[in-house]
């Protein structure tokens, strides 16, 4: 099973600073047929479902602020924040898709300075 | 546009069965993997299980921590995935979320708990 490790487990920025979240997996998550890395990342708020920021490691889903970006490939990956706003507050989770069990990262709780 | 709605959910006693359904609507159905994911209280995400679709012959995978206990099953005719729940213990209380692929894009419900206690 590939296993999905997040860090930092908590992060505290100032308004408008930068925020940076690493995911590393146990395994290469590059699929050779489709050519993609199969890693998504997910904004979650309380009480609410998980919501798409980010699949294919870098692909932005639709409506989701530029600020927001995914990169890396293999098995090292970052979702990085450019501007934090007060309405990032949240869990940020990665999972990997390549293979099954479809395994999510621990979560990184994103606050406010 | 896509949209899941899971359904079922409710407070079951230890060792008690339950079965979630989840409807799909806007693209499909039937060409796409369909996949379970839980999230107990105040805890991450845990996946939980798929079905394949017809051209992977329906195979169903599941997590070791309910593999024996809980099915999963499609009726493409009913656009529905099924996740038939027995021998339900505390640990498994959670919201249930569906999901699906559709190329490499995942797209989730908005869930339905699961409460598991006497």
């Amino acid at each position: 099973d590939i296993v999905m490790t997040q860090s930092p487990e908590s992060l505290t920025v100032s308004l408008g600073e930068r925020a940076t979240i690493n995911c590393k997996s146990s395994q290469n998550v590059f699929d050779t047929y489709m050519n993609q890395e199969y890693l998504a990342w997910y904004q979650q708020k309380p009480g609410q479902p998980p919501k798409v920021l980010i699949y294919w490691a870098s692909t932005r889903e639709s409506g989701v602020p530029d600020r927001f970006s995914g990169s890396g490939s293999g098995t090292d990956f970052t979702l990085t924040i450019s501007s934090v706003q007060h309405e990032d507050v949240a869990v940020y989770y990665c999972q990997q898709y390549r293979s099954v069990p479809c395994s999510f990262g621990q979560g990184t709780k994103l606050e406010i300075k | 546009e896509v949209q899941l709605v899971e359904s079922g959910g409710g407070l079951v006693q230890p060792g008690g069965s339950l079965r979630l359904s989840c409807a799909a609507s806007g693209f499909t159905f039937s060409d796409h993997y369909m996949d379970w994911v839980r999230q107990a209280p105040g805890r991450g995400l845990e996946w939980v299980g798929r079905t394949k679709n017809k051209a992977s012959f329906y195979i169903t995978e599941y997590a070791a921590s309910v593999k024996g206990r809980f099915t999963i099953s499609r009726d493409d005719s009913k656009k529905s995935m099924f996740l038939q729940m027995n021998s339900l213990k505390a640990e498994d209380t959670a919201v249930y979320y569906c999901g699906c692929w559709i190329r490499g894009h995942p797209y989730w419900g908005q869930g339905t708990l699961v409460t598991v206690s006497s």
